[in-house]
């Protein structure tokens, strides 16, 4: 069975870069059919996608973050990171990880970790 | 961007009742529409694509419907386990894709 397992600081200051990781178990991030992303959830807000990132390094962002998203593999820990860049309390949020494939809906999703932006 | 919109915001149901939740694509999403299941504290979980299709294991109490712009997730006979927040997402549109604010559905 599939798991995935966010992990990162939950309290960051204004103007820092939010990293975290995606831990896979259960099944390769080398899968050529799947795409694993990140989404976030501001509190009391809905869900918003943040980018997707294939194997090989590939990668899409939600263009009302691209310019302060990074999203990167490391194949040999089988984990996926985010890097988020510039924060403001806007960003608080929970961040989830999810699996998808090509431009389809996120089948597999880690439980989510809460980050609060503040100082 | 296309907006999600969903309604009702919330519902009071009753196990056994049938419910019907919408969703709505501000411009045409064809059937690129996904619903999930939020549990509070739990992951979301994917229910139906392809606007009817549904997952794997998925109870056949779910139904999906609906294609264009609006869309519907019934549930034929409310179970405890389902009391829960539901949301759709359009993912017609790459690398823009939507959720709704979701629908909570609450135990009347």
């Amino acid at each position: 069975q599939l798991h995935l397992r966010e992990s990162g600081p939950g309290l960051v200051k204004p103007s820092e870069t939010l990293s975290l990781t995606c831990s896979v178990s259960g099944g390769s991030i080398t899968n050529n059919h799947y795409y694993w992303a990140w989404v976030r959830q501001p509190p009391g807000k809905r869900l918003e996608w943040i980018g997707s990132m294939y194997y090989s390094g590939s990668t899409d962002y939600n263009l009302s973050l691209k310019s302060r998203v990074t999203i990167s593999v490391d194949t040999s820990k089988n984990q996926f990171s985010l890097k988020l860049n510039s924060l403001t309390a806007a960003d608080t949020a929970v961040y989830f990880c999810a699996r998808h494939r090509n431009r389809e809906p996120f089948d597999f999703w880690g439980q989510g970790t809460l980050v609060t932006v503040s100082s | 961007e296309i907006v999600m919109t969903q309604s009702p915001v919330a519902l009071s149901a009753s196990p056994g009742e049938r419910v019907t939740l919408s969703c709505r694509a501000s411009q045409s999403v064809n059937t690129n529409l996904a619903w999930y299941q939020q549990r509070p504290g739990q992951a979301p979980r994917l229910l139906i694509y392809g606007a009817s299709t549904r997952a794997t294991d998925l109870p056949a109490r779910f139904s999906g419907g609906g294609s264009g712009t609006e869309f519907t997730l019934t549930i034929s006979s409310l179970q405890s386990e389902d009391f829960a927040v539901y949301f759709c997402q359009q993912y017609s549109y790459w690398p823009s894709s939507t959720f709704g604010p979701g629908t909570k559905v609450e135990i009347k």
